[in-house]
């Protein structure tokens, strides 16, 4: 049974630093990795997938790695900012392609 | 862009009644699944839908049932509510194929069951 955990739950950064996320997964066989984005009492917003045969992805300020024979995945922020606080959230693809075990994200904190 | 739409976003309902969460996608997705999100529990997946008519139970399907009568429509059904379905409720839609299969959400529904 797949199980994705995110460490830390929390944290907080000031302005303008890098930042890495990471997910760990206990299956490596997976389709494909997905992070996400969820603001205060609101749905998720899909940051970026990366497919099993692939080492990362990349859009704007944000770069997602994966390793499958390690487990890991990382999510990359950088030059954070304030409105890049949320909590984030990866989700590892089980059985399908579609079907998804998310992890119980890390919430993130800029602080100006 | 893609729209998934979830009809309520706050419900207060009371024990024993049948609630109906309903949810519509507009981007002809062959996948719909409703999750519930709880603190400390992070998304539970309850039923999946790969086509019309067609259902999977997830990980948590008990006390829930679901309804795909059309491809833009994926419904979540209560039959009889109790207090430990209090919860936010996230419907979600992705299309079929493995490298397109992005899945968008809806704003959820707060669901108190009292």
């Amino acid at each position: 049974k797949q199980e994705v955990t995110q460490i830390p739950a929390a944290l907080s950064v000031p302005e303008g630093e890098n930042l890495v996320l990471n997910c760990s997964f206990t299956d490596s066989a997976i389709y494909n990795l997905q992070w996400f984005r969820q603001d205060p009492g609101k749905g998720l917003t899909s940051l970026l997938l990366i497919q099993s045969s692939q080492r990362e992805q990349t859009s704007g300020r944000l770069n997602a790695s994966l390793d499958k024979s390690s487990g890991r995945s990382t999510l990359y922020i950088a030059a954070s900012q304030p409105g890049d606080s949320a909590t984030y959230l990866c989700a590892a693809s089980r059985g399908t392609a579609s079907k998804l075990t998310f992890g119980t994200g890390t919430r993130l904190q800029v602080t100006l | 862009d893609v729209k998934v739409t979830q009809s309520s976003r706050y419900l207060v309902k009371r024990t024993g009644e049948k609630v109906f969460l309903e949810c519509v996608q507009d981007m002809d997705h062959e996948n719909m699944f409703w999750y519930r999100q709880d603190p400390g529990l992070g998304l539970r997946l309850i039923y999946f839908s790969y086509d019309v008519k067609m259902k999977e139970k997830g990980d948590i399907p008990e006390g829930y049932s679901v309804s795909r009568e059309k491809k833009e429509r994926f419904s979540l059904i209560l039959e009889s509510a109790s207090t430990n379905q209090t919860s936010m409720y996230l419907c979600a839609s992705s299309h079929r194929r493995s490298g397109q299969n992005i899945q968008y959400f809806g704003a959820g529904t707060r669901l108190s069951v009292l």
